[in-house]
Parts: structure tokens; C-alpha cells; sequence
């Protein structure tokens, strides 16, 4: 099993521009996250999938939309890019039961410039 | 919001010196999980407490989780330079699908 996996690893935007950042897991997890990440201020939820076909803001869901295509994969998409979206983006994934551990991808690198 | 606050930002201890690192929330937690990141790399998971006053342990980390359920610590014995990297707590309320994470204690560890 791969986990999750993300593309890709790096980007460089200039304002203005859009992208789509990918996400998929092989591990039949129901529900999954998008995460961005900034210096000094932890992770914090941008949007999440409890299910398939179900989408719900985060604490930070201003400038992005996303897409949960199929059980499989959940795209975060960035329209009009802006320099505050310069981050490191996780996407994320847990079980239907247990401890509801959450599994990280690798994350995005994305500059904006 | 529900908001979880996490001290100290960062610390620098020598090999083999102790290292606690606090977790409150704002809100009472139906539980709390802990994640480490290495420099460059990603959140995994550590551990998760559900029970008010419970204490879990693995090997040189004691995780516990205090009797209101809004507070946490995570306390490494004898560290290691292996330990290095960023601890997140990470609080859900019951109801709630979600998580709350705390800003991370960045551990850096000197040989």
C-alpha cells in the first residue's frame, strides 16, 4: 500500500494563476482532510470529506475549493493563486473506526510569487 | 472557535536531558492525539487518549491526559537525538469529525 500520495511535491505559482493539487489513498479511509501549514502556526483545516460525495469548510477555506472525486481521491484547488497561499500542504486520511488515526501524504510545497 | 494552545513554541535540551511539552484546550476534548513531524517531513501519529486521567507509555514517552479532559503533556525521559522534530497535540470534541491542532513544540536535541 502506497498511504497517501500527493502531487506534486513542489510548485512555483505567480499571482494569479490556478492549480489543482491531487490527492488520493489506497487505504478505504471514508473521510479526508486538507491541511495547509505555516511557519509557527501549526496545521490548520482548510476543507474536509467525511464521505464520499460530502465537502465542508475548514478554518480556513477562503481562496480554495475542492473536489472529492471518488472514495480514492480529494483535490484542493487554488483559483486565483495569491503570496498568502505560499505554504506546505497536507492532505490527510483516517478510518471509519478505531482510533481514527489520521495518515499524512508527503505534502505540497507551493510558493506563490 | 474551539482553540488548543501548546507551550513551549520550541526548546533545546542536551542528549540525555528531559523534554515536556503542554497541550490545553479551550473546550473539553472527547479525546486527544499526538503526532511527531521530522525537519522536512510529515505528521505521524503517536498516540491517543481517551480517558479522563489516563497515562499511556511508550518506551521513553509518557503521554497523559488530565481529569477535566482539556489538558495533555507529553514528557520524553533521557532524550536522544533521534527525538528531534515537531510534537502536535491535536484535540476533537465530541460531535465532531474533525481535529484541533495545537501549534507544535519544536524539540531540538544537541549530541
Amino acid at each position: 500500500n502506497a498511504g497517501v500520495t500527493q502531487t506534486p511535491k513542489f510548485q512555483v505559482l505567480k499571482t494569479g494563476q490556478s492549480m489543482t493539487l491531487q490527492c488520493a489513498q489506497d487505504m478505504n479511509h471514508n473521510s479526508m482532510y486538507w491541511y495547509r501549514q505555516d511557519p509557527g502556526m501549526g496545521l490548520r483545516l482548510i476543507y474536509y470529506s467525511a464521505s464520499e460525495g460530502t465537502t465542508d469548510k475548514g478554518e480556513v477555506p477562503n481562496g480554495y475549493n475542492v473536489s472529492r472525486l471518488n472514495k480514492r481521491e480529494f483535490s484542493l484547488r487554488l483559483e486565483s493563486a495569491a503570496p498568502s497561499q505560499t505554504s506546505v500542504y497536507f492532505c490527510a486520511s483516517n478510518p471509519p473506526q478505531g482510533t481514527y488515526e489520521q495518515y499524512f501524504g508527503p505534502g505540497t510545497r507551493l510558493t506563490v510569487t | 472557535g474551539q482553540q488548543v494552545m501548546q507551550i513551549p513554541q520550541y526548546q533545546h535540551v542536551q542528549e540525555g536531558e528531559d523534554f515536556t511539552t503542554y497541550c490545553n484546550s479551550s473546550t473539553t476534548l472527547s479525546n486527544i492525539q499526538w503526532y511527531k513531524q521530522r525537519p522536512g517531513g510529515h505528521p505521524v501519529f503517536l498516540i491517543q487518549l481517551v480517558k479522563s486521567g489516563e497515562v499511556k507509555k511508550q518506551k521513553r514517552l509518557t503521554f497523559q491526559f488530565g481529569e477535566a479532559k482539556k489538558n495533555s503533556s507529553l514528557h520524553i525521559t533521557a532524550t536522544q537525538t533521534t527525538d528531534v522534530g515537531t510534537y502536535f497535540c491535536a484535540g476533537r470534541v465530541s460531535g465532531y469529525s474533525t481535529l484541533t491542532f495545537g501549534k507544535g513544540t519544536m524539540l531540538l536535541v544537541s549530541p
